[in-house]
């Protein structure tokens, strides 16, 4: 069945410092993907998303690229804030839902 | 403002009293879906409704019941609750013509069955 899979947390960065969280999925056919961020006490909200090969989703100086011939959609940041600390979760469309990864933590210090 | 409410927020209950978690979306969303969260499991699909009387398991759909009778309410039914219930509930909706795969998330319900 359709599966992704994240990088364990948590993910420890000193702001500005440059941000990779490793995503790879597994599926049948070309869904599109996504990535989820939820902050404390919050749910979850739209990140970015790429709906087909070789697209390049942004938002809030985070970008991810849907690699075909990995099966990978890699969310990074070059220069990260404290306020970026929050869980993310990488996500693929997958028959009526969301299938979602475990999240990965992120903890920016000043 | 676009919102999905959920209520209660927090609710701390015992082995067997049925619960209803209620969420109720602004939006005129036609699908809407239940998540649980568990630590190290992600989020999982409970139930999820296409529209008014059209409601469908996810992959985790043992001991819950839900109800889709108006557009904007998708109600979360615990007949009885059992320990292995207690997780982060989430309701979510979207808009599957123009935003295929954009959920909307409630703030979640921390469910505590003891």
């Amino acid at each position: 069945g359709n599966s992704v899979t994240q990088m364990e947390g948590p993910v420890t960065l000193s702001e500005e410092a440059f941000l990779t969280i490793n995503c790879t999925y597994t599926a049948t056919g070309y869904p599109s993907l996504f990535w989820y961020v939820q902050y404390p006490g919050e749910g979850l909200q739209l990140l970015l998303k790429a709906t087909k090969a070789d697209d390049k989703g942004s938002n809030k100086g985070f970008e991810a690229t849907y690699r075909k011939e990995t099966t990978s959609f890699h969310l990074e940041k070059g220069s990260v804030q404290v306020s970026d600390s929050a869980v993310y979760f990488c996500a693929l469309s997958s028959f009526q839902k969301l299938v979602f990864g475990t999240g990965t933590r992120l903890l920016v210090s000043p | 403002e676009a919102q999905v409410t959920q209520n209660p927020r927090y609710l701390i209950t015992v082995t067997g009293k049925k619960l209803t978690v209620t969420c109720s979306q602004n939006m005129n969303h036609e699908y809407m879906s239940w998540y649980r969260q568990d630590p190290g499991l992600g989020l999982r699909q409970i139930y999820y409704s296409m529209n008014v009387e059209v409601t469908d398991k996810g992959d985790v759909p043992e001991g819950y019941k839900v109800s889709r009778k108006e557009k904007r309410n998708f109600p979360l039914i615990l007949e009885s609750p059992s320990p292995n219930q207690t997780s982060l509930y989430f309701c979510a909706s979207n808009d599957r013509q123009m935003r295929p795969g954009e959920l909307f998330f409630g703030e979640g319900s921390r469910l505590t069955v003891l």
